[in-house]
């Protein structure tokens, strides 16, 4: 049982380029969430999904795109990196549960633009 | 929205109780009061969450103020691998207001 996969762990972009990073949960879980984490900050939403084929913004979505094909993948998308996107992302996912749901992280992420 | 506030560091022993407050007094009656934490190079872990009764898991106890302003995470008996970021956060069953602060940075000395 992996739980949620992100993929890739590590990537340097140049200014300008594009990347998709994935998200993958075996849980059969219906929300999915991206978060962005920099340096002494906490965890930012950045955009999130409640069932397959929705979206919606959270936070921080400025620079950012995602899709919800199938209910266990969820996909961003940095169309045109910037510098200001290096950081560290984490995906999430949960049952739907009225304030009781217990979000299960991938191990992240590491992003950098250059 | 409902934030919480945290101190930013806290230190330890190990094997002594840990005692993380939280404040959080603007809570609304319907918010869960939600801890996780984040070990060094991994994405957050749910710890336990609660709403107005104290809880206990195998992981650790948390307790409610009977206000419910303020909450605090016990760990009963801390180990070198209870070192991390705790992040107190309340969930009102609005996805998109799951606000994750900077948490407090526990560090356990041998």
């Amino acid at each position: 049982n992996a739980g949620v996969t992100q993929t890739p762990k590590f990537r340097v972009l140049k200014t300008g380029q594009s990347m998709t990073l994935l998200c993958a949960q075996d849980m059969n879980h219906e929300y999915m969430y991206w978060y962005r984490q920099d340096p002494g900050m906490g965890l930012r939403l950045i955009h999130y999904s409640v069932g397959e084929g929705t979206t919606a913004k959270g936070e921080v979505p400025d620079g950012y795109n995602v899709s919800r094909l199938k209910k266990q993948n969820f996909l961003l998308g940095l169309e045109s990196a910037a510098p200001s996107q290096t950081s560290v992302y984490f995906c999430a996912s949960s049952y739907p549960d009225r304030g009781h749901e217990k979000l299960f992280f991938g191990s992240g992420t590491q992003l950098s633009v250059l | 929205d409902a934030k919480t506030t945290q101190p930013n560091s806290m230190e330890s022993n190990e094997e002594e109780p840990v005692h993380l407050p939280c404040n959080h007094s603007t809570i609304s009656g319907t918010d869960y009061i939600h801890w996780y934490r984040q070990l060094p190079s991994q994405g957050p872990e749910y710890v336990i969450h609660g709403l107005t009764s104290n809880v206990n898991n195998r992981m650790a106890s948390l307790a409610i103020a009977e206000d419910r302003k303020s909450s605090t995470l016990i760990l009963h008996r801390a180990t070198l691998r209870d070192a991390a970021v705790y992040y107190c956060i309340l969930n009102g069953g609005a996805t998109n207001k799951l606000i994750f602060g900077t948490g407090t940075l526990l560090a356990v000395q041998p």
